[in-house]
């Protein structure tokens, strides 16, 4: 495709339930990212995959959320037993391979999670 | 930890006007990037600008340029000539030099370009 997509654009789940969001990143992209983006804040990182591997989940703020990206291109984040702190934007961002300068992070145009 | 702030949460400017918003940063690394990312309403996230730590020279993108002030840790975004369309969330990110691409932004800075 001709850039990151997301899907769906926007997610109301009830608490307590499971959410699954997708991202499909830019083809031949290697890395890619997830972050939240709470209401009037920048961006916080939750994780980072390079291919199917996931080399840092250092953001993820607790086990009950799950990423994953098994054939190292379409990603799945899962949030299990949603709670209202988790209503936020998720971003996706796909990039090449680490270069010298860093190459540009392509956004997609996000997922509105609402919990109620 | 590394943190960004911008200390702008609204800015406005007149159409043709030039306007700068602000960002400052705190880091003990001395090989990083920095970033101006905007957001439209649409909420796409588009890079604007890049600046790289070991470069002295301001880095320039057509309207767009920056003021990169290393020993004070300031890199402020002027956009002359504003247009209609520069209006957004501008968000500034910082980059490690030796991880993976994991970016830090700060809290964004509305700007609203008056016709």
């Amino acid at each position: 495709g001709a850039g990151v997509s997301q899907s769906p654009r926007y997610k109301v789940a009830k608490r307590g339930q499971d959410v699954a969001l997708r991202c499909d990143p830019i083809s031949g992209h290697v890395s890619l990212f997830w972050y939240q983006q709470a209401l009037g804040q920048g961006p916080e990182f939750l994780t980072y995959f390079q291919n199917e591997a996931q080399l840092d989940k250092s953001g993820l703020p607790s086990d009950r959320f799950f990423a994953e990206r098994p054939e190292g291109s379409v990603s799945t984040l899962k949030i299990q037993r949603t709670q209202q702190e988790d209503s936020a934007v998720y971003l996706c961002a796909s990039t090449l391979p680490s270069g010298t300068p860093p190459r540009e992070q392509y956004f997609g145009p996000g997922t509105r999670l609402t919990v109620t | 930890a590394q943190t960004v702030t911008q200390s702008q949460p609204e800015m406005s400017v007149q159409e043709a006007e030039t306007v700068t918003l602000s960002c400052t940063y705190d880091t003990s690394e001395s090989d990083y990037y920095l970033f101006w990312y905007k957001q439209p309403p649409s909420r796409q996230m588009i890079l604007v600008i890049r600046q790289e730590a070991y470069k002295q020279q301001n880095a320039t993108e057509n309207r767009f340029s920056v003021n990169f002030q290393k020993a004070a840790k300031s890199f402020s975004l002027k956009i002359s000539d504003s247009q209609l369309g520069d209006a957004a969330m501008y968000f500034c990110a910082y980059l490690r030099g030796s991880t993976l691409g994991r970016l830090y932004f700060g809290r964004g800075t509305q700007l609203t370009v008056w016709p």
